[in-house]
């Protein structure tokens, strides 16, 4: 067991260019998660999966944010046309289906927009 | 909507002494609680969580929380602090039917500890 794993850890980009991060969670894990977490907050909320069915994307900031998990298995997060006010730690985070479950998170990718 | 809440932002203790972090959750039914601890750059560990059954569960590092539905509460305690317990504390709430649905977490608190 190798833990969630995400690259980039870090990420500096300018305004206006597309960011894409990766996120690999534990292999048996078929739920995977996406969080942002702004400085001095909490993880919140951004989609998920069930192996590659994305069950929800409301939640999504902007329809400049996208996610896909082709496989089943990592996932990918897109942001076009990066804001300032992107920038933040995200977090990816996997679980098993099922059950009485706990999410397992990665180390994040600090994304900041210059 | 399901919302926590944490208190305090910043809870300061001397080395040794003991530690309450305070959480109160907002939900319908009975909610999936959880406790995460975040050092600084990196991911979230599970400290604990509870279900269902004894409101009063244990989990890693010697902390343990006990859940308390007619106050809406899951307080984390330590009895004992260790400098190594300096970080950033996140309760969070998730529904009861599923444990493996997005979470809603507080703002979190940062402990600080001092010799």
């Amino acid at each position: 067991d190798t833990g969630v794993s995400q690259n980039p850890r870090h990420k500096i980009t300018k305004r206006g260019q597309n960011v894409t991060f990766r996120c690999d969670p534990i292999s048996e894990h078929n739920r995977l998660y996406w969080y942002r977490q702004t400085l001095g907050q909490g993880p919140e909320f951004l989609t998920y999966f069930q192996n590659e069915a994305q069950l929800e994307k409301s939640r999504l900031l902007s329809d400049r944010f996208s996610a896909e998990r082709p496989k089943g298995s990592f996932s990918t997060l897109e942001i076009q046309r990066t804001e300032q006010g992107d920038s933040a730690m995200y977090l990816c985070a996997s679980s098993p289906s099922g059950g009485n479950h706990e999410q397992y998170f990665g180390p994040g990718t600090r994304l900041t927009v210059t | 909507a399901q919302s926590v809440t944490q208190p305090d932002i910043h809870i300061t203790v001397s080395e040794g002494a003991s530690l309450e972090l305070r959480c109160n959750y907002s939900y319908g039914a009975t909610p999936y609680l959880f406790w995460y601890v975040q050092s600084p750059g990196q991911g979230l560990q599970l400290l604990l969580k509870y279900f269902s059954g004894d409101t009063l569960v244990q989990g890693i590092k010697g902390f343990e929380a006990e859940f308390k539905r007619s106050q809406s509460s899951f307080n984390l305690r330590k009895p004992s602090v260790h400098w190594s317990d300096a970080a950033e504390y996140f309760c969070a709430v998730g529904p009861n039917y599923s444990g493996n649905t997005p979470l809603v977490f507080g703002k979190g608190t940062r402990l600080s500890v001092i010799a």
